[in-house]
């Protein structure tokens, strides 16, 4: 069975400083993949950034960034220079491969508040 | 704007009414998703449709139909729902590929409440 923790229920900052979202994950399969989306009050789920089981690399992009850690089995997600529009509640979501289509399990949720 | 419409943006219906939510997108997505949305929670899947065939079905109650009509379009058929159906219904599509790795495109969803 696969499982996703998101153990901030919500997060609250002022504008423009750093926030990082925690994300714990298991699963015993060995090729799975990893995704943030972000969901504002209007409803749409939004995808925002993709990892793969085999690559560890962190990356930037813009004022997101990633940390995976298969020894952890985490991959927490940080906006730098937080903004008012960043006031969503986000997923962390795993997926595995199920004949083409996703199965996903997504977490809980952070709901992140930012305060002009 | 999403690249995945869904109609109607808000609906209320009565117990024993009967409804269609729909959902269409054009970006050539052969994988497409209903998932149930309570207050607070993240979205359950329901449904999958994989080359307009029915891959998934979660063990949905069978007053929720789903429909595939064509590989741009996907119905929801709702007959005599209760109130705890009220929900919002999200409609995601995305990519098919032998890894399963593709990014779900998600509607702005259908806000259901039953009287």
């Amino acid at each position: 069975a696969q499982k996703v923790t998101q153990a901030q229920t919500e997060i609250s900052v002022v504008e423009k400083e750093d926030v990082t979202l925690d994300c714990v994950y298991e699963t015993r399969d060995t090729t799975y993949y990893l995704f943030w989306y972000k969901q504002p009050p209007s409803g749409e789920l939004v995808f925002l950034i993709r990892r793969n089981s085999f690559d560890e690399q962190n990356e930037i992009s813009g004022r997101y960034s990633w940390n995976f850690q298969k020894s952890t089995s985490s991959f927490n997600f940080t906006i730098t220079a937080s903004q008012v529009v960043d006031s969503a509640v986000y997923f962390c979501a795993l997926t595995m491969n199920s004949g083409g289509y996703q199965k996903v399990t997504f977490g809980t949720g952070t709901k992140l508040q930012v305060i002009p | 704007d999403t690249e995945v419409t869904q109609t109607p943006k808000h609906l209320v219906m009565g117990m024993t009414n009967k409804k269609s939510l729909k959902c269409e997108q054009h970006m050539g997505h052969r994988a497409m998703y209903w998932y149930k949305q309570k207050a607070k929670k993240p979205p359950e899947l329901m449904f999958v449709y994989s080359y307009e065939k029915l891959s998934i079905n979660e063990s949905v109650p069978s007053r929720f139909s789903p429909e595939c009509p064509n590989s741009s379009l996907l119905n929801l058929h709702l007959h005599a729902l209760q109130p705890e159906d009220s929900a919002l219904y999200l409609c995601a599509s995305s990519l098919l590929d032998s890894e399963g790795n593709q990014p779900q495109h998600f509607g702005d969803g259908t806000r259901l409440s039953i009287l």
